[in-house]
């Protein structure tokens, strides 16, 4: 079964703690990329990666860090320094330029 | 930075009807994609359309572009309560390779 999967479903972080969401992929897909939705909002791009262990900064990358060390896996921390985390944390990939972006399940983060 | 603007930003008919959602964009793109997210789930992809072509069609789906407007509409025609759904515009506008989405279309089916 090829597709992206995301973990945890739900994840719950107390006050300066950091938290990682995963996101693998079994498309063979080079680029991967990390979106922030809240409430009835578009899409916000945190950190993309077009090829393992590279990675650029998105629009809102602030108070969070990501890693690229294999094809397959793309983690995302969220750290302390992040004040707002609460939302919904979605995971893509996509082939090549041009080409749909395929999307995980997503992660909601909610804050204790 | 926000490049796609979907108007309207909710749209609610009956069962049956057809459903128009409009995106516009601010510079030149390579290509642009629609995608529905139901409610807590992830997006879906439904047309992409390059900026070469005019019109594409998938099923009960239309999508149009318009360069010199800057713009591109979704029709989805005999609409039904399972359309319900946000509904996505993304640029891609070449440099990097990532896409920017809009804000969404909320799309309500009454049957």
């Amino acid at each position: 079964d090829g597709g992206i999967t995301q973990s945890p479903k739900y994840l719950f972080r107390k006050e300066g703690q950091n938290v990682t969401l995963s996101c693998e992929q079994n498309l063979n897909h080079d680029a991967m990329y990390w979106y922030r939705q809240d409430p009835g909002q578009g899409l916000r791009l945190i950190y993309y990666s077009q090829i393992v262990n590279d990675f650029q900064k998105g629009d809102i990358a602030e108070g969070y860090s990501v890693s690229r060390e294999k094809k397959e896996s793309f983690p995302l921390t969220v750290t302390s320094a992040q004040k707002n985390p609460t939302a919904f944390y979605l995971c893509a990939s996509q082939l090549a330029r041009g080409e749909t972006q395929y999307f995980g399940p997503g992660t909601r983060l909610l804050v204790l | 930075s926000q490049q796609g603007e979907e108007d309207p930003q909710a749209l609610s008919i009956q069962e049956g009807e057809n459903a128009t959602m409009n995106c516009s964009y601010k510079t030149s793109i390579n290509n642009l994609q629609w995608y529905r997210q139901n409610s807590g789930r992830g997006l879906v992809h439904l047309i992409l359309i390059r900026s070469n072509e005019r019109e594409k069609h998938s099923g009960r789906l239309r999508v149009t572009l318009d360069t010199s407007k800057k713009s591109s509409s979704l029709l989805i025609t005999a609409s039904r309560a399972a359309d319900t759904a946000s509904y996505f515009c993304a640029t891609d506008a070449g440099g990097a390779q990532k896409l920017v989405f809009g804000q969404g279309t909320r799309l309500t089916i009454n049957p």
